[in-house]
């Protein structure tokens, strides 16, 4: 199957620093990619969704210019956490769809911890 | 808003048994839906799909059933095992280009041996 990851796996950072999560389509293109964010016992809501080359839809609710969202080529796509807070702490998911098929594949999520 | 729900947050079996784990959607114009296992500190897990044409898709030891009349969706487990432990999330795609999955709540799934 196809295969996404996702880099770091983990990452703590201080509250009021950025940091960026980065998600690649291994042996796939991903023309379409989405970032998801699941808190702790909590299923994953949709945060994005991004076009090659095109500027991020975001959920309602969602803060663009503090999520901000890179898809630049057809294989990776990048989550920048701006200004962290501690409750931007998450797990963050990547998914990646190639065309216009269904299936979205999954990446193993990034664990951001904000102190 | 419309989502997809989960029934029961929580379903314990003992090793052996058959699982059942239950899912309700909303939106009728959905045409795809998609099992989840999400095993603690990792990413979902594909386990089986089903279209909307559909009404019931196998797979190893496991089953999906859609009932369409009453947005009903369920994940049939066989011989459920200790490895099998884990959180389930049915999601759905409401047919619209581009649009992503929408997650429901998930069943916390423990077997016991």
């Amino acid at each position: 199957g196809a295969v996404v990851s996702q880099h770091p796996s983990w990452v703590i950072c201080k509250s009021g620093t950025s940091v960026k999560i980065e998600c690649r389509s291994l042996d796939f293109q991903a023309t379409t990619m989405f970032w998801y964010r699941q808190f702790p016992k909590q299923s994953l809501m949709l945060m994005a969704t991004s076009n090659e080359g095109s500027k991020a839809t975001y959920e309602q609710g969602v803060e663009k210019d503090k999520f901000l969202i890179n898809h630049a080529s057809l294989t990776l796509s990048t989550l920048t956490v701006t200004s962290a807070h501690p409750e931007d702490s998450s797990f963050y998911i990547c998914s990646g769809r190639a065309g216009a098929i269904d299936e979205q594949y999954f990446g193993p999520g990034t664990r951001l911890t904000v102190t | 808003g419309e989502s997809v729900g989960l029934h029961l947050p929580t379903l314990s079996v003992q090793e052996g048994d058959n699982s059942i784990i239950n899912c309700a959607y909303s939106n009728s114009a959905s045409d795809y839906f998609i099992w989840y296992k999400q095993e603690s500190g990792k990413g979902p897990q594909f386990i089986i799909d089903i279209r909307s044409n559909m009404d019931k898709r196998q797979g190893q030891r496991v089953t999906v059933l859609l009932n369409k009349t009453v947005k009903h969706l369920s994940l049939q487990i066989a011989a459920t095992q200790p490895g099998d432990s884990a959180v389930y999330f049915c999601a759905e795609n409401r047919n619209q280009a581009g649009t992503a999955l929408i997650f429901g709540k998930g069943t916390t799934l423990s077997v016991s041996s």
